[in-house]
């Protein structure tokens, strides 16, 4: 099946500093892949769209100035946070789908865990 | 508004039961639905998925669709313990360019 990876799987950074997470589909191209963020005990809250070559579409209010996306190649994407505060903190996931399948399944990442101290 | 409600639970059965996880879904134009499994800790894990109304079966799984009820579930024949879970039901609108609404999942525990 298609697979996902994601760097790190955690992180531990101070207030104010930026984190850089990857996403890449090891074994299938995206040239669309989604960034999700789940906090504790609550499902998964689409944060933003990330098409390869275009700018990144983000949803109602996730601030794009603070979460910075790059899908520059048909395999990555990264999600940088900048200024990164405590209320960051959270399971950052992304998934990709196999623009080769007829379906529409999209597949995890195994999320990156992020600690804003 | 996009919604997709699931009764959080936890829902209990016992081991070698039929467990039925429920889902409804605000959005009539919505076109394809996912069920996902989500241990504690880990992200979620593609179960099965169903574009049209009927029943569509995998193994131990079954997704049924309705669209005139607006309503999706998941059967799981012969529940084993390694099915204790958190099921997240999330569904499509527009195809594959759009991202997934997910419920906020139902926590399922399958008593030995």
């Amino acid at each position: 099946g298609a697979v996902v990876s994601q760097h790190p799987s955690w992180v531990i950074c101070k207030s104010g500093t930026s984190v850089k997470i990857e996403c890449r589909s090891l074994d299938f191209q995206a040239t669309t892949m989604f960034w999700y963020r789940q906090f504790p005990k609550q499902s998964l809250m689409l944060m933003a769209t990330s098409n390869e070559g275009s700018k990144a579409t983000y949803e109602q209010g996730v601030e794009k100035d603070k979460f910075l996306i790059n899908h520059a190649s048909l395999t990555l994407s990264t999600l940088t946070v900048t200024s990164a505060h405590p209320e960051d903190s959270s399971f950052y996931i992304c998934s990709a789908r196999d623009w080769t399948s007829v379906n529409y399944e999209q597949y995890f990442g195994p999320g990156t865990r992020l600690t804003v101290t | 508004q996009k919604e997709v409600e699931q009764n959080s639970g936890p829902l209990s059965v016992p081991e070698g039961a039929i467990a039925s996880l429920n889902c409804t879904y605000s959005d009539r134009g919505s076109q394809s639905f996912f069920w996902y499994r989500q241990y504690s800790g880990k992200s979620p894990e593609l179960i099965m998925f169903i574009y049209s109304n009927g029943d569509k079966e995998d193994g131990r799984f079954t997704a049924q669709l309705n669209k005139a009820s607006q309503y999706v579930s998941l059967l799981i024949r012969d529940s084993q313990p390694s099915d204790s879970a958190t099921y997240l039901c999330a569904v499509n609108i527009g195809g594959g360019a759009d991202g997934l609404t997910f419920g906020k999942g139902t926590h399922l525990i399958i008593q030995p």
